[in-house]
């Protein structure tokens, strides 16, 4: 199975409402990042968080990493209609990510 | 919005053609890469750049082939294109240094091969 696996594949949520994504790898790394893709568009880069950090905030946004378990977690707070996108983790080692599948989230209004 | 730039947008064209995929970027960044992501699946590193005139394979083989003469364009060209080429080709760029574990991508280019 790849690098990064996430899940779920598909979330659907009400707006206000939180989202989490998770995200599983195999490798060591030297960070972990997620990022958003609204249809048909590049990817953005919302966090980083580094292999010796555990949690990290940025806005409506907190990641989670656990290193024993390889596996870190996105959590959207307050989810706008606007966040309806995919989103990607990626782990690094060196200068080359890896990506996960991906997970669709769908903010209702 | 990342400073990095990819032209055409959309491009259908038929088997047989020789096709180029622009990437440019004005933000002075050394590496470069090549992704390939078909609809809702995950992004495969396809070629890579670490500075002019270095070019490099990525995880997923492919028949393309990239060159780096310019610190900001690095183009992609498929001498003929087949129908399995049909996906959407995603450039991105990094910084050397603290920095340059982020990745900025372009809109991409959606290939249509019929």
């Amino acid at each position: 199975s790849q690098q990064g696996e996430e899940d779920p594949q598909a979330l659907s949520i009400q707006e206000g409402e939180n989202a989490t994504m998770n995200c599983s790898y195999k490798t060591s790394i030297n960070n972990l990042q997620w990022y958003r893709q609204n249809s048909g568009r590049g990817l953005v880069h919302l966090i980083l968080i580094r292999s010796n950090e555990r949690e990290k905030h940025s806005g409506r946004l907190r990641v989670t990493l656990d290193t024993s378990k390889k596996s870190s977690s996105l959590l959207i707070t307050a989810s706008r209609a606007a966040d309806t996108a995919s989103y990607f983790c990626a782990t690094a080692l060196g200068s080359r990510l890896t990506f996960g599948e991906g997970t669709q989230l769908t903010v209702n209004p | 919005e990342a400073d990095i730039y990819q032209t055409p947008r959309y491009l259908v064209i038929g088997t047989g053609k020789k096709i180029t995929l622009e990437c440019s970027q004005t933000m002075g960044h050394d590496k470069m890469y090549w992704y390939q992501q078909d609809p809702g699946m995950e992004l495969h590193l396809i070629h890579y750049s670490y500075g002019v005139n270095s070019t490099e394979k990525g995880d997923l083989s492919s028949e393309s082939t990239v060159s780096r003469i310019r610190t900001e364009h690095f183009p992609l060209t498929l001498e003929s294109a087949r129908p399995s080429h049909t996906s959407q080709y995603l450039c991105a760029s990094s910084e050397i240094g603290q920095n340059q574990e982020t990745q900025y991508f372009g809109p991409g280019t959606r290939l249509l091969v019929l």
